[in-house]
């Protein structure tokens, strides 16, 4: 079982919607993490949050990290093909690190 | 600054033979960690180096082995390959584990 859960696996939407991407834990973390990557090529950072109920946004995504520390979420506004690609959660915890599962998003023109 | 260099690129090997991957993290950057990434189990970790010390362990099997050297440029072996050690070989530096990793483009190893 994955210490981190992100839900949905898998999101096909049209240019233009919104979505949610969750990540949970019933672990605390130190801090959080969002990522993004394109196939073949390596994961890139988008965000670190560390501070329980903190919000940070970039362009149309927003990023939250809950009140416990213990889960996430990313909300994208007006999603773009540009968007596409596998977005993956993770958290540090005494010196470990830890990945979800990642959400396939796929944005269709 | 210069980012997580990977090397090589692309790789091509044949059951049985091993291979040597390479990364050169961020300057400044003592933690060097190891994932491999599959489409079927996605994002594995392999193991952690800080400061040449091996300072955490995932669960592959010994034929997976690494280090890392006073500079923090790490590199991994892998030994007797299978087919099933096909992957994305990616590795990822960090100033502190708070602040998130930054990776490399990764190595595409094909086991024929």
């Amino acid at each position: 079982t994955q210490l981190l859960e992100q839900s949905p696996q898998f999101l096909s939407i049209q240019e233009g919607e919104n979505l949610t991407v969750y990540c949970n834990s019933s672990s605390v973390f130190s801090s959080l993490q969002w990522y993004r990557q394109e196939p073949g090529e390596g994961p890139v950072l988008l965000v670190t949050v560390v501070t329980g109920g903190e919000v940070k946004k970039l362009k149309r995504l927003t990023f939250q990290f809950g009140d416990a520390r213990k889960d996430s979420s990313l909300h994208i506004t007006a999603a773009q093909p540009g968007d596409t690609g596998l977005y993956l959660c993770a958290g540090a915890s005494f010196n470990k690190f830890y990945f979800g599962s990642g959400t396939k998003l796929n944005v269709k023109p | 600054k210069a980012g997580v260099t990977q090397t090589p690129r692309y790789l091509i090997k044949t059951r049985g033979q091993q291979v040597t991957l390479s990364c050169s993290p961020i300057s400044g950057h003592r933690s060097v960690s190891w994932y491999q990434q599959t489409p079927g189990q996605g994002l594995q970790f392999l193991f952690e180096y800080f400061s040449e010390t091996q300072r955490n362990k995932g669960n592959f099997p010994g034929r997976f082995s690494g280090r890392q050297f006073s500079n923090s440029r790490s590199e991994m072996n892998v030994s007797t390959l299978e087919l099933g050690d096909s992957a994305l070989y990616l590795c990822a530096s960090s100033l502190r584990e708070v602040y998130g990793y930054t990776f490399g483009s990764g190595t595409r190893l094909t086991v024929v």
